[in-house]
Formats: structure tokens, C-alpha cells, sequence
């Protein structure tokens, strides 16, 4: 079965500091997509990240960077030098390639990352 | 460009009640998904529409029906409101792809429904 698992619930960091948020799914596809997605306060969920199962290249961009690791199953997701408008929840979640692609997403529960000034 | 936009923003029903929630999806994009996310919780799936069809459907009980229009805005519909019903309601558009890829969802705000 699918699933998605966000050991964290709460992060608090202080402005400026680097943070690491954790994700590790389970699913017996071979093809599969990951997504990260950020949720502030407004309730709208905002695409931050896609990556599909064939490309296990790591990303940075800005101040995100993107840890894909099949042998383990984790796609982690690191905010460097954290401000205070990264404040929000985030979601990783998980979509298999079936035959239909109807994109359907299997999230993570969600870490709520506090950013202080 | 308007994005994805939901209507109302907050519902507040009585048990037993039916309730319809509205999507318009970004311009340009043809599929609609809807999930239901409790306070707290990760989003999950209710179902999507594409061709005016429901195309894949999560775990949830028939009470839950939904509908596309020909300018592919949407409609869910939840009959016998129970206080579990009571979340955040998400609607998401995205452009069908080709097989073995998976387009990236644009969401809206939400409608927050509160069943009394």
C-alpha cells in the first residue's frame, strides 16, 4: 500500500538557521512520483517540488535543496538560512503512474515549521 | 491568470444536511481533483473529474458526489452531513497529461465546511 510518513510534527528553528524536514514513503510501484508542497496560514496548498522515481539527481534552488535517496525510501527537503515567511506547513506526498495518470497524491501527515525571529 | 478558485470560503451546516462546494480550475486546465483535509491531517482524496467524468475515486462513501461542467468547473456534493465531514475541502486543477507522468496540481484556498 501507499503511504507517506512525516516523522516530524512541530520544527521550531530560530531566523537564519538551516532545517531539515523528513519524508520516507512506501509503495511497490517502480514509477512513482514525489512532490513537496507548502500550506501557509491562507490554506492553499503551494507546489514546491516534483520529482519521478528515474531521476534521483538532487536539486537546489534558492534556498531549497532536495534529498532523493531510493535505497532508503526518503525524499527530504532542507530550507537553508530559514526566514520567517518559510513559516507554514509542509507536505511531502506520493503519486504512482497508473494507467488512468489521474495524479491522485497520497500525502504525508505534514510538519508545521516555525521560523522565529 | 486567475488561479484556482473556490466558493463559499467557510459553510457552516447542521447534521443531516446536504451541501454542494464550487471549483473553477486555473485556465487552461481540463482535470479536476477534489480532497478533504481534517485539522491537523495531510490532504486525502475524494475523487477527479476529467471529460465531465469521475475518473479515479478515493475511500469515501457514496454520500460524496461530485460533477463537471462542459468549461470544466466543478461541483462536490455531500448529502447526510455527519460531524466528521466538518474540514477543509480542497480543490485542484491540473492539464491530463500523457501517460507515466504526473502533472503538478494547483490548489485552491479551500472551502472550511463546519457541520454542527
Amino acid at each position: 500500500a501507499q503511504k507517506v510518513t512525516q516523522a516530524q510534527t512541530e520544527i521550531s528553528v530560530v531566523e537564519k538557521e538551516d532545517v531539515t524536514l523528513d519524508c520516507v514513503y512506501e509503495t511497490r510501484d517502480t514509477t512513482y512520483y514525489l512532490f513537496w508542497y507548502k500550506q501557509p496560514p491562507s490554506g492553499e496548498l503551494v507546489f514546491l517540488i516534483r520529482r519521478n522515481s528515474f531521476d534521483e539527481q538532487n536539486e537546489i534552488s534558492g534556498r531549497y535543496s532536495w534529498n532523493f535517496q531510493k535505497s532508503t525510501s526518503s525524499f527530504n527537503f532542507t530550507i537553508t538560512a530559514s526566514q520567517v515567511v518559510d513559516s507554514a506547513v509542509y507536505f511531502c506526498a506520493l503519486s504512482e503512474i497508473g494507467s488512468s495518470n489521474t495524479g491522485k497524491l497520497i500525502f504525508g501527515q505534514g510538519t508545521t515549521l516555525q521560523v522565529k525571529p | 491568470d486567475a488561479g484556482v478558485t473556490q466558493s463559499p470560503t467557510h459553510l457552516i451546516k447542521t447534521r443531516g444536511q446536504q451541501v454542494t462546494l464550487r471549483c473553477s480550475p486555473k485556465s487552461g486546465h481540463d482535470t479536476v481533483s477534489w480532497y478533504q483535509q481534517a485539522l491537523g491531517q495531510g490532504p486525502q482524496f475524494i475523487f477527479q473529474y476529467y471529460e465531465e467524468e469521475e475518473r479515479q475515486r478515493g475511500n469515501f462513501p457514496d454520500r460524496f458526489s461530485g460533477h463537471q461542467f462542459p468549461n470544466y468547473s466543478s461541483e462536490l456534493n455531500v448529502n447526510a452531513l455527519l460531524l466528521g465531514d466538518s474540514a477543509l475541502y480542497l480543490c485542484a486543477s491540473s492539464l491530463a497529461g500523457q501517460s507515466l507522468y504526473v502533472e503538478k496540481l494547483f490548489f485552491g484556498s479551500g472551502t472550511q465546511l463546519s457541520v454542527l
